[in-house]
C-alpha cells in the first residue's frame, strides 16, 4: 500500500514571496504519478501540477514547480510570486500507473497555505 | 458548466435515515470515483466505476454503502441507516480514458451531517 505524508499542517507566506510545501511518499511501485491538488475554501479540488515518475525533469506550470527526488521519495511544491488567490489547502497525491484497475489517488493530509498582504 | 456536478451540496439527516447523493461526471469521462473527506484529512478512496461497471470498492465502504452508475453516465451513492461517523464531505471525480489523460477532475462535493 502507498502512503503520502505532508508534515506541514499550516504555512503562511507574504504576497509575492516564494513558499515550498513538502511531501514524502512510500511505495514499492516503480511506475507512478504524483500530483499536487489545490482545494480553495469553495472546496472544489483543482489540479495544480503533475509529475510522471519516469521523467527526471521536474514539472513546471507557470508559478508552480516541483522538486521530484525519486530515490528519496520526495515531491515538494514551490510556489513563486505568491498571490492571495493561492490561499487554499494543498494536497499531495500518489497514483499507480494504470494497470487496468482503478487509477485511484492516495492523498496526504494536506497543508493549509495562507497568503498574506 | 461542463465540470463535475454533485447534488445536493449539503445534506443534514437524522441518524438511522437513508441518504442518496448524485454525481454527474464530465461527459465522455468513462471513469468515475467516489472519495470521502473528513475534517483535517485528505480524501480517501471509496469506489471506482469504469463505464457502468463497479470495478473496485474500498474496505471503507461498509455494507450500508452502495453505489451505482447506470448506463455509465451519472452515479449515485446511497448510505443506509446513517451513523454519526458517516458525517463527511463526499467527493466525486471523473477521468477520461487513461490513454487520454491521467488526472481526475473533482466536483464540489456533498457535505453530509448526521445528527
Amino acid at each position: 500500500a502507498q502512503t503520502v505524508t505532508q508534515s506541514q499542517p499550516e504555512m503562511s507566506v507574504q504576497e509575492a514571496e516564494t513558499v515550498t510545501l513538502s511531501c514524502t511518499y512510500d511505495t514499492s511501485e516503480n511506475n507512478y504519478y504524483l500530483f499536487w491538488y489545490k482545494q480553495p475554501p469553495s472546496r472544489q479540488m483543482i489540479l495544480v501540477i503533475r509529475q510522471e515518475a519516469y521523467k527526471q525533469q521536474n514539472a513546471t506550470e507557470n508559478r508552480f514547480s516541483v522538486n521530484f527526488q525519486k530515490a528519496a521519495k520526495s515531491f515538494s511544491l514551490k510556489i513563486s510570486d505568491s498571490q492571495l488567490g493561492d490561499t487554499a489547502m494543498y494536497f499531495c497525491a500518489f497514483m499507480k500507473q494504470n494497470t487496468g484497475t482503478a487509477s485511484k489517488l492516495t492523498f496526504g493530509t494536506g497543508t493549509r497555505l495562507q497568503v498574506t498582504l | 458548466d461542463t465540470g463535475v456536478s454533485q447534488d445536493p451540496r449539503h445534506k443534514i439527516t437524522k441518524r438511522g435515515q437513508n441518504v442518496t447523493f448524485r454525481c454527474d461526471p464530465i461527459s465522455e469521462h468513462n471513469r468515475l470515483y467516489w472519495y470521502r473527506q473528513t475534517l483535517g484529512q485528505g480524501p480517501e478512496f471509496l469506489t471506482y466505476f469504469q463505464n457502468e461497471a463497479q470495478l473496485e470498492k474500498s474496505r471503507l465502504l461498509s455494507d450500508r454503502f452502495s453505489a451505482e452508475r447506470p448506463k455509465g453516465s451519472f452515479s449515485t451513492l446511497e448510505i443506509q441507516r446513517t451513523e454519526q461517523g458517516d458525517s463527511a464531505m463526499y467527493l466525486c471525480a471523473s477521468s477520461p480514458p487513461s490513454y487520454v489523460r491521467t488526472e481526475a477532475f473533482f466536483g464540489q462535493g456533498t457535505r453530509l451531517t448526521v445528527v
